[in-house]
């Protein structure tokens, strides 16, 4: 099983702040996937990194991969409440159909 | 609007009770996957299914078992509750075979075994 280590495992800031938050194996990912899940619902999928220095944006929120495809970052600007919510990365290991997924990210957006 | 639909947001049970959690999807997706989780410990796999009657162990598979006897409906049962199966459990699904798509997952059913 590839593991997959987050961080930082939680992070309280103020609205309209900038942060970043990092995924990070010793392996090469084949692929890399990030998901928000808000308190009592399952983890829908903001976007899947393949190609190493990949960059995505979507709105206020940047992923990149890193060059060497064994890191990701996730980086949101002017953060809003509505950002608020559990960011997780996940992998294909290198054989199989499951997702490995990391322990993710809890963030807490206040006005 | 696709979906994976679990059965149940909220379920309570007793011990040594079995228990059948259902999950059904509407996007003819051919992979299908049994997660948990629990705070400190992420998403964990339990088991998944890439085919009508086929199923695979995950990592946590003991006390588990899973039927697909259609392709847009897969269960999971635990055969004798126990405490320690208090959890999140969440469904879901992707297109077959290794793919980039992602997954869709359902709403999650929180069980409470006591």
């Amino acid at each position: 099983t590839q593991l997959l280590e987050q961080s930082p495992q939680f992070l309280s800031i103020q609205e309209g702040e900038n942060l970043t938050v990092y995924c990070n194996s010793s392996s090469v990912f084949s692929s890399l996937q990030w998901y928000r899940q808000e308190p009592g619902e399952g983890p829908v999928l903001l976007v899947t990194v393949v190609t190493g220095g990949e960059v995505k944006k979507l709105k206020r929120l940047t992923f990149q991969f890193g060059d060497a495809r064994k890191d990701s970052s996730l980086h949101i600007t002017a953060a809003q409440p509505g950002d608020t919510g559990l960011y997780l990365c996940a992998c294909l290991p290198n054989s199989g159909y499951a997702l490995n997924f990391g322990k993710g990210t809890s963030l807490l957006v206040t006005p | 609007d696709v979906k994976v639909t679990q059965s149940s947001r909220y379920l309570v049970k007793r011990t040594g009770e079995k228990v059948f959690l259902e999950c059904v999807q509407d996007m003819d997706h051919e992979n299908m996957f049994w997660y948990r989780q629990d705070p400190g410990l992420g998403l964990r796999l339990i088991y998944f299914s890439y085919d009508v009657k086929m199923k695979e162990k995950g990592d946590i598979p003991e006390g588990y078992s899973v039927s697909r006897e259609k392709k847009e409906r897969f269960s999971l049962i635990l055969e004798s509750a126990s405490t320690n199966q208090t959890s999140m459990y969440l469904c879901a699904s992707s297109p077959g075979g290794r793919t980039n798509y992602g997954y869709t997952f359902g709403s999650g059913t929180r069980l409470t075994v006591v």
